[in-house]
């Protein structure tokens, strides 16, 4: 079965940047895009970009351009967000989730990220 | 962006109706085809589609979540409901990027 299986939870400091991976399971990778969406604590849903495995295209979300580098490894079918300079505000949960004739139909289990000195 | 605006909470009790609100800040349909969708949340994990395209049930979601509307206003009900649907219910458009979520409606019981 489609499983996205996420990296574990990260600690960093402010200023630093994180490197988050998802491996995709259960279907050829290169079939669907992923998408990355940032849920800060007790609050909503954010669309922050997607990658198509394929071609390696992107689209970000204007607000995240400067701050999210998406890229995949097709030999290990594992998408990656790497989110630099990062503030206190950049403290959350980042989930990737595959889109296809549905959309967000796959969610990977999430990673907190949390942002202290 | 596209706002999607929804109420914070709703109050019901099991095995009766809910009805949770959607509405665009513009319309999210082209054609036949209305971009809008709502995915299940409960805490501690990830969030789970339920209906695609406002009225097509995703796969392997009871029969007692429907969806329905168009243009700008959009409707989850769930018929009856039972203590397993408590949850936040977010919609979400894909009509314009960026892809936009609502607040989410936290689901209570009365």
């Amino acid at each position: 079965q489609v499983k996205l299986l996420q990296s574990g939870a990260a600690l960093v400091k402010p200023g630093d940047s994180v490197k988050m991976s998802c491996k995709a399971s259960g279907y050829t990778f290169t079939d669907y895009i992923i998408h990355w969406v940032k849920q800060s604590h007790g609050k909503s849903l954010e669309w922050i970009g997607y990658i198509n495995p394929y071609s390696g295209g992107t689209n970000y979300n204007e607000k995240f351009k400067s701050k999210a580098t998406l890229t995949v490894d097709k030999s290990s079918s594992t998408a990656y967000m790497e989110f630099s300079r990062l503030t206190s505000e950049d403290s959350a949960i980042y989930y990737c989730a595959r889109a296809g004739l549905t959309p967000f139909g796959y969610w990977g289990q999430g990673v907190m990220v949390t942002v202290s000195s | 962006d596209i706002v999607l605006t929804q109420s914070p909470a709703l109050a019901v009790s099991l095995g009766q109706r809910a009805t949770i609100s959607c509405r665009a800040s513009q319309s999210v349909s082209i054609s036949r085809y209305n971009l809008m969708h709502w995915y299940q949340q409960k805490p501690g994990q990830q969030p789970k589609l339920l209906i695609y395209r406002a009225s097509n049930l995703a796969s392997g979601i009871p029969a007692r979540f429907s969806g329905s509307g168009s243009g700008t206003d959009f409707t989850l009900t769930i018929n009856p409901v039972q203590a397993d649907d408590i949850a936040t219910y977010y919609c979400q458009q894909s009509r314009e990027s960026p892809d936009t979520f609502g607040a989410g409606t936290k689901l209570e019981l009365k």
